[in-house]
């Protein structure tokens, strides 16, 4: 099973600054099955980005993602007040999905 | 519109069983695969299982092998999990999901991702 550990834990910003989200798989990963969701207190998690950097349909162009192999990053250029939530990475590999422990983003 | 209802939570005791179900619509459910995605009080998300849209295929954690079972009907547009033997660790909020369908260059391959998901059921194991 692949693993996927995200830093840091909790990331206190203000808005306006820029946010710098990472996850490391255990292993390589294929960077078509590399997404990343945003979820808020209780609400489901939303998809934001696909194939680790194509942005899924409404998300704003403040987010992108990078990566490949092993090392992903999430980037949210100029924070809003709606973007603090936790983030989660997301994989596929032989026949499992995983996700990472997650990133708290919270306001500074 | 997608939209996703789970029902089916509740309290139930160590060693007992309870079925969810995810009632869709919105889109062609037949046509897409589906996944349950769980998450413990104040914990991240964990992939539970995911199911063919034909309901050919079931794949399952390593953690809910043996206990869970994920099936469909796609007459009603409804997804299950049938949960037996559940543990205190299983108490979670459980989220029923949507997968993309991925075909590239004439072939489809395994969903890359969830692009809708439910509201979530609570399922709490006590005693």
């Amino acid at each position: 099973e692949i693993v996927l550990t995200q830093s840091p834990g909790t990331l206190s910003l203000s808005p306006g600054e820029r946010a710098t989200l990472s996850c490391r798989a255990s292993q390589s990963v294929s960077s078509s099955y590399l997404a990343w969701y945003q979820q808020k207190p209780g609400q489901a998690p939303r998809l934001l980005i696909y194939g680790a950097s194509s942005r899924a349909t409404g998300i704003p162009d403040r987010f992108s993602g990078s990566g490949s192999g092993t090392d992903f990053t999430l980037t949210i250029s100029r924070l809003e007040p709606e973007d603090f939530a936790v983030y989660y990475c997301q994989q596929y590999g032989s026949s499992q999905y995983t996700f990472g422990q997650g990133t708290k983003l919270e306001i500074k | 519109e997608v939209q996703l209802l789970e029902s089916g939570g509740g309290l139930v005791q160590p060693g007992g069983s309870l079925r969810l179900s995810c009632a869709a619509s919105g889109f062609t459910f037949s046509s897409y695969a589906m996944s349950w995605v769980r998450q413990a009080p104040g914990k991240g998300l964990e992939w539970v299982s995911a199911i063919s849209g034909s309901g050919g295929s079931t794949y399952y954690a390593d953690s809910v092998k043996g206990r869970f079972t994920i099936s469909r009907d796609n007459s009603k547009n409804t997804l299950y999990l049938q949960m037996n033997s559940l543990r205190a660790e299983d108490t979670a909020v459980y989220y029923c999901a949507k997968a993309e369908v991925y075909c590239s260059g004439g072939s489809c391959y395994p969903p890359r991702f969830f692009d809708y998901w439910g509201q979530g059921t609570l399922v709490t194991v006590s005693s």
